[in-house]
């Protein structure tokens, strides 16, 4: 079955790195995401990593990719006040923009002055 | 383009009473989803569409839960009677084959 999850809450420094962690369960996912979610508004796509790849980086986000251990991190370089938002994970199996997306909980990161 | 749109952006409503959503996806996106957001149970896929065709509403709590999508360009949620426990935001998003879902604002109902 499906079932991707994180932790709820994680405060950061600001100008630290951020690490957001998620596990899931299902290992035929092809793709895994990275969104984030600010204050009143929808889902963000941020980056996404193919299945068949460990480590995929984009300026401050470097995304890593465990596949044995079904675990997905996002590394958030040098964080900033504009960071602070809900990050979700999401998993989609068979393919790149298959129809579903298994959603994780979200993890509210709060940034520290 | 000016994205997935959402109306109304807030809906405050006595319970028992007909809530309509409204979506209007981005344009030349083939498939459309309705998610429902609440504290507890975090993002929950009710229904999508493709090419206005209901594929999987497996999500929908039950019938007093409804949504259609009379063409390309516009989709409704209905609550038909509203409760309580259907307060919650509620997420339209839109996606092109072989693409990401895109998402709108929401619509934050409030049933008291």
């Amino acid at each position: 079955g499906e079932d991707v999850e994180q932790s709820l809450f994680l405060s950061v420094r600001e100008g630290d790195s951020s690490v957001i962690n998620c596990t899931y369960t299902d290992s035929s996912s092809t793709y895994l995401y990275w969104y984030k979610q600010e204050p009143g508004a929808g889902l963000q796509l941020l980056t996404y990593i193919f299945s068949n790849m460990d480590m995929k980086q984009d300026q401050r986000l470097t995304v890593l990719l465990n596949k044995k251990d079904k675990h997905l991190s996002l590394r958030i370089a040098d964080t900033q006040t504009g960071d602070s938002a809900i990050y979700f994970c999401a998993e989609s199996i068979l393919g790149f923009g298959n129809e579903k997306l298994t959603f994780g909980t979200g993890t509210r990161l709060t940034i520290i002055p | 383009d000016a994205g997935v749109i959402q109306s109304p952006r807030h809906e405050v409503t006595e319970m028992g009473q007909e809530v309509t959503l409204r979506c209007k996806p981005i344009s030349g996106h083939d498939y459309l989803f309705w998610y429902r957001q609440t504290m507890m149970r975090g993002l929950e896929l009710l229904i999508y569409f493709n090419n206005n065709v209901p594929i999987d509403d497996s999500g929908m709590p039950e019938d007093r839960f409804s949504a259609k999508m009379p063409n390309a360009s516009f989709s409704t949620l209905k609550i038909q009677p509203s409760e309580p426990r259907d307060s919650a935001v509620y997420f339209c998003a839109s996606k092109g084959t072989q693409e990401t879902q895109y998402f709108g604002p929401g619509t934050r109902l409030l049933v008291l």
